[in-house]
């Protein structure tokens, strides 16, 4: 157990529809990322948030956003769904946002988009 | 930009037996930080190893070992007295030292253990 929390962990929704993912880090991280894994693209770098603050953005959609709450837990967005969107969401924490600091991931969310 | 690749898509391995696997990394900078991850059928990355670029000593935990070479910008991963439970896709990544950075995985490699 990475001690990082994801809910939901399996997720149907329609095209054009739009679903919110949680991320719970572990506790004292700071820092959090979001990467989608899909067959295609394989694993990439959606986001990371540092204490409340975006630090880094990667591969994001613009249908895509994302917080982090005062008490550092996050959400991922994502609206507008097609079916490409389909895919494993993972969520990350670190201790602080340095880069050698070790990313503690979750179970995923698995997003099927029909 | 930089780029992780893995070039063995698949591998397998006799339990008990020693099996490498392969990354190699393009980059322009001088300091980074290189890791291996570990993905089960349950789906979780896991942290294998994790190696700081300017440490020229090679990372080792436990049963996993990697060869480090920087000037050839090779990292590849050793597993001795290959498991059952080792049966994975493992990812090679690369962590530039910029803060606020991203995290860049290779393709993957599927590892097959045969009892």
């Amino acid at each position: 157990d990475s001690g990082v929390t994801q809910t939901p962990k399996h997720l149907i929704t329609a095209t054009g529809q739009r679903v919110t993912l949680r991320c719970s880090p572990r506790s004292g991280d700071l820092s959090v990322y979001w990467y989608q894994q899909s067959l295609d693209q394989g694993l990439q770098f959606l986001i990371q948030y540092y204490n409340g603050e975006e630090r880094a953005k990667g591969n994001i959609l613009e249908r895509f956003s994302a917080q982090q709450f005062p008490d550092l837990h996050s959400e991922l967005n994502l609206s507008s769904l097609e079916l490409g969107d389909s895919a494993l969401y993972f969520c990350a924490s670190s201790v602080s946002g340095t880069s050698g600091n070790t990313r503690y991931f979750g179970e995923g969310s698995w997003l099927t988009v029909v | 930009a930089q780029t992780v690749t893995q070039s063995q898509p698949e591998m397998s391995v006799q339990e008990a037996e020693t099996v490498t696997l392969s990354c190699t990394y393009d980059t322009s900078e001088s300091d980074y930080y290189l890791f291996w991850y570990k993905q089960p059928p349950s789906r979780q990355m896991i942290l294998v190893i994790r190696q700081e670029a300017y440490k020229q000593q090679n990372a080792t935990e436990n049963r996993f070992s990697v060869n480090f070479q920087k000037a050839a910008k090779s990292f590849s991963l050793k597993i001795s007295d290959s498991q059952l439970g080792d049966a994975a896709m493992y990812f090679c990544a690369y962590s530039p030292m910029e803060y606020g950075n991203k995290l860049v995985f290779g393709a993957g490699t599927i590892l097959r253990v045969k009892s």
